[in-house]
């Protein structure tokens, strides 16, 4: 069965430092998907990014950037510069099998607080 | 394009009742996954349809019920309400086509806040 840890629970920063989420996750499926998702206080989750198990190349989009390793099955994310706006809850999910499977398994959440 | 819509927003039952919740998908998203997320157990999958049929479903008892009409909107049903059942519950659609497999990415309503006194 797969599962998603996020071990972190609560992040407290200062405005403009870097911050790192952790996520470890477990699967048995050779293929599947990984995302980052984020919720501000109105409650909408947020997709911010995704990476699937065949391709390992870490980005960087904008402030964001990620970390993916299948030899630690971890799927870490990175904000650079933290911003008050982005102080949320942030949750790292899990999709199995090939291609049209859109069950998400979802990890506890990490609350980050971005102080001024 | 026009986002994922949930009614109602916000929702305040008693035990026993029951109730409907609605979910529009993005224009030609042909998949709706339902999610329940409380405090306790955080978000969790409750099931999915695709063109009409459930395709998934997650560890939930049969008082959790959902449909998908043809126009890919979805409703889900709780029956016999308990206390327990107070929860955010989230809608997501997400295109599922077979062109590429990056059509899987789910986008998320705003949720229906259901409290059960």
């Amino acid at each position: 069965a797969q599962k998603v840890t996020q071990a972190q629970t609560e992040i407290s920063v200062v405005e403009k430092e870097d911050v790192t989420l952790d996520c470890v996750y477990e699967t048995r499926d050779t293929t599947y998907y990984l995302f980052w998702y984020k919720q501000p206080p109105s409650g909408e989750l947020v997709f911010l990014i995704r990476r699937n198990s065949f391709d390992e190349q870490n980005e960087i989009s904008g402030r964001y950037s990620w970390n993916f390793q299948k030899s630690t099955s971890s799927f870490n994310f990175t904000i650079t510069a933290s911003q008050v706006v982005d102080s949320a809850v942030y949750f790292c999910a899990l999709s199995e099998g090939r291609g049209a499977n859109s069950k998400l398994t979802f990890g506890k959440g990490i609350t980050l607080s971005v102080r001024p | 394009k026009a986002g994922v819509t949930q009614t109602p927003r916000y929702l305040i039952k008693t035990r026993g009742q029951q109730v409907t919740l609605s979910c529009s998908p993005i224009s030609g998203h042909r998949s709706v996954s339902w999610y329940q997320q409380t405090p306790g157990q955080g978000l969790q999958f409750l099931f999915e349809y695709f063109s009409e049929t459930q395709r998934n479903k997650g560890n939930f008892p049969g008082r959790f019920s959902g449909r998908q009409f043809s126009n890919s909107r979805s409703e889900m049903n709780v029956s016999t309400l308990e206390l327990g059942d107070s929860a955010l519950y989230l809608c997501a659609s997400s295109y599922l086509g077979l062109r590429s497999v990056y059509d899987n990415e789910q986008f998320f309503g705003p949720g229906t806040r259901l409290t059960v006194l």
